[in-house]
């Protein structure tokens, strides 16, 4: 049984440009959650997918953006990079008991 | 915006030791879980105590969940090297149990 995936593992951009990164979720979780996480802080909940709608969104602006698909799998992208989006990119799935599994995550480093 | 906070912020102790790691938080809850992430990885749910409930146990993780004082400890017993990771405390908020929010974590070096 698969768990979360990722991609890509790592990447680099430099300032304006724009990122897609990528999440299949653990067979049979129809929920994905995306988070950034700066080094060295916990993980910043960014925003929720859930029936390909996004359900919930935290304290991020509008340059990140989503999707889900109908296979459940989902999409993180973020427009106009700045050097302050420099990550680690996680996502989670997760049923409706809350426990979230999460991916190995993608590292983001913009120059 | 994050809703716990550990504390502390690092913890090194020696294998054999326990470890105790704290948490608050600031809202009312439906459930707070551990989390244990390894250098710059993934995180691995570690256990999940719900608001009705006072202490749980799995294996050598011991957590207590105090409402009226909105705080949880953590305690790993026997500790060994390989428990060495950053461990973060995440809760659901009552109000929205649509997504968990983190504190910046305890960062425990256990020495063999």
């Amino acid at each position: 049984d698969a768990g979360v995936t990722q991609s890509p593992t790592h990447l680099i951009k430099t300032r304006g440009q724009q990122v897609t990164l990528r999440c299949s979720p653990k067979s049979g979780h129809d929920t994905v959650s995306w988070y950034q996480q700066a080094l060295g802080q916990g993980p910043q909940f960014i925003f929720q997918y859930y029936e390909e709608e996004e359900r919930q969104r935290g304290n991020f602006p509008d340059r990140f953006s989503g999707h889900q698909f109908p296979n459940y799998s989902s999409e993180l992208n973020v427009n106009a990079l700045l050097l302050g989006d420099s990550a680690l990119y996680l996502c989670a799935s997760t049923l409706v008991d809350g426990e979230l599994f999460f991916g190995e995550g993608s590292r983001l480093t913009v120059l | 915006s994050q809703q716990g906070e550990e504390d502390p912020q690092a913890l090194s102790i020696q294998e054999g030791e326990n470890a105790t790691m704290n948490c608050s938080y600031k809202t009312s809850i439906n459930n707070l879980q551990w989390y244990r992430q390894n250098s710059g990885r993934g995180l691995v749910h570690l256990i999940l105590i719900r608001s009705n409930e006072r202490e749980k146990h799995s294996g050598r993780l011991r957590v207590t969940l105090d409402t009226s004082k909105k705080s949880s400890s953590l305690l790993i017993t026997a500790s060994r090297a390989a428990d060495t990771a950053s461990y973060f405390c995440a809760t659901e908020p009552f109000y929205n149990n649509n997504d968990m929010r983190f504190g910046a974590g305890t960062r425990l070096t256990v020495k063999p």
